[in-house]
């Protein structure tokens, strides 16, 4: 089974900071990668797909890129709206497998 | 609207079943693959299992042999039968379509499997 890794697991960060995340495959998965965000209570929402490509109606300050086993998230400037969990998730074989979350608190 | 519907879950003893449903609409859930995503309490997600389009399946291990996903395409409906359920399969159960990633979800629903 390929196995997701992120990092930070927890990050501080204030209204209008860049954040980054990162998150790493244990083997290549090419760009078969997804980013989800998840409020407490609420379904993930997917974010970024195929790496880098933004889902319909998702603000342009997200952003994903990497390719092979590294993989980053960036929110430009974060707005209240993305204090929230983010998680990383590859498909490029079955078992799918997420990585452990990365929360985005307020500093 | 597109949407998802999960429901079924509740309160089970461990050892016994339950039978899990994820109504859609405005798509045929026999056009897509379909799976099954769990979130223990407090914990992150897991896949579970899912159904392709032409009703391939496939499952994590930690299910495999008591868990079987399937769909009723006159009812347009996606299910997960849980058998011999154990504390660790106490979760939220959502249903997700799969495109490019799991690009629609239901709300989920919540079983507990408790004595």
């Amino acid at each position: 089974d390929i196995q997701m890794t992120q990092s930070p697991s927890t990050l501080s960060a204030s209204v209008g900071d860049r954040v980054t995340i990162s998150c790493r495959a244990s083997q290549s998965i090419s760009s078969w990668l997804a980013w989800y965000q998840q409020r407490p209570g609420k379904a993930p929402k997917l974010l970024i797909y195929r790496a880098s490509s933004l889902e319909s109606g998702v603000p342009l300050r997200f952003s994903g890129s990497g390719s092979g086993t590294e993989f980053t998230l960036t929110i430009s400037s974060v707005q209240p709206d993305d204090f929230a969990t983010y998680y990383c998730q590859q498909y490029n074989s079955y078992p799918f497998t997420f990585g452990p979350g990365t929360k985005v608190d307020i500093k | 609207e597109v949407q998802l519907v999960e429901s079924g879950g509740g309160l089970i003893q461990p050892g016994g079943s339950l039978r899990l449903s994820c109504a859609a609409s405005e798509f045929n859930v026999s056009d897509d693959y379909m799976s099954w995503v769990r979130q223990a309490p407090g914990k992150g997600l897991e896949w579970v299992s899912v159904i392709h389009r032409f009703g391939n399946t496939y499952y994590a291990d930690s299910v495999k042999g008591r868990f079987t996903i399937s769909r009723d395409t006159s009812k347009n409906t996606l299910y997960l039968q849980m058998n011999s359920l154990r504390a660790q399969d106490t979760a939220v159960y959502f249903c997700a379509r799969e495109g490019n990633g799991f690009d629609l979800w239901g709300r989920g629903t919540l079983v507990i499997v408790s004595s």
